[in-house]
């Protein structure tokens, strides 16, 4: 079993809908979250940290089950810019190592 | 914010030849480097973590003869490909976290892409 899993899509959405992706982490130790977004042929970039309360930024909003290692982002009024691979990352502890990349979910966000 | 930067961006060389890549940090002191390689349509995978100043750490499966990682400075890594091969082919892209605050976050480069002939 992967360690950080994710569907890797597409999902493929009109410009204006509500989107969801979800990722499963197998380590139950993992302390940290994020999101990060690849663009085709770029390096990731970190989109939101992901807390246990769950945030938000803007019309992105993350949460975490830690209960069921369960992690989630939510994209409202997509836009043709959120087109990417969206990559959920885990940390196994607080140092800023050991980040564990899942397979990515890829967005097409068409007009 | 915290820039890091790669060089080259691309290499395209022959089989056998070795390839040298640059990681450094533009405005921040990299205490720790990282080094990641990605195949088309996969997921990141670490291969390696450097401290400024010692041996690098390798991950399993991940030959350190063949990849060779020096972190000589607070703002230099570099990853070389010995007598690389065509499944070395791959983008490689390195991250760096600094001292202070922030320094939980990885700082990603551009990465590099390597096509081995």
């Amino acid at each position: 079993r992967k360690e950080v899993e994710q569907d890797p899509g597409p999902f493929n959405v009109p410009e204006g809908a509500t989107v969801a992706f979800n990722c499963t982490y197998s380590n139950s130790a993992s302390q940290s979250f994020f999101w990060y977004r690849q663009d085709c042929r770029k390096e990731p970039k970190l989109l939101m940290s992901v807390y246990s309360s769950g945030n938000e930024d803007g019309r992105f909003t993350a949460q975490l089950n830690r209960a069921s290692q369960y992690i989630s982002l939510l994209i409202r009024d997509s836009k043709l810019s959120d087109s990417a691979t969206y990559l959920c990352v885990v940390n196994k502890d607080n140092a800023g190592n050991m980040l564990t990349f899942g397979g990515g979910t890829r967005l097409m966000v068409k007009p | 914010g915290a820039v890091v930067s790669q060089h080259p961006s691309w290499v395209i060389c022959k089989s056998g030849t070795s390839v040298k890549i640059e990681c450094r940090s533009l405005d921040f002191q990299a205490t720790t480097m990282f080094w990641y390689r990605q195949f088309p349509k996969q997921s990141l995978m670490l291969m390696a973590t450097s401290n400024e100043g010692s041996k690098a750490t390798y991950e399993q499966g991940v030959e350190k003869d063949k990849f060779l990682i020096n972190h000589a400075s607070l703002t230099l890594s570099t990853l070389t490909v010995t007598s690389a091969h065509p499944e070395d082919s791959s983008f490689y892209i390195c991250s760096a976290t600094g001292a202070g605050a922030g320094s939980q976050t990885q700082y990603f480069g551009p990465g590099t892409r390597l096509l081995v002939l």
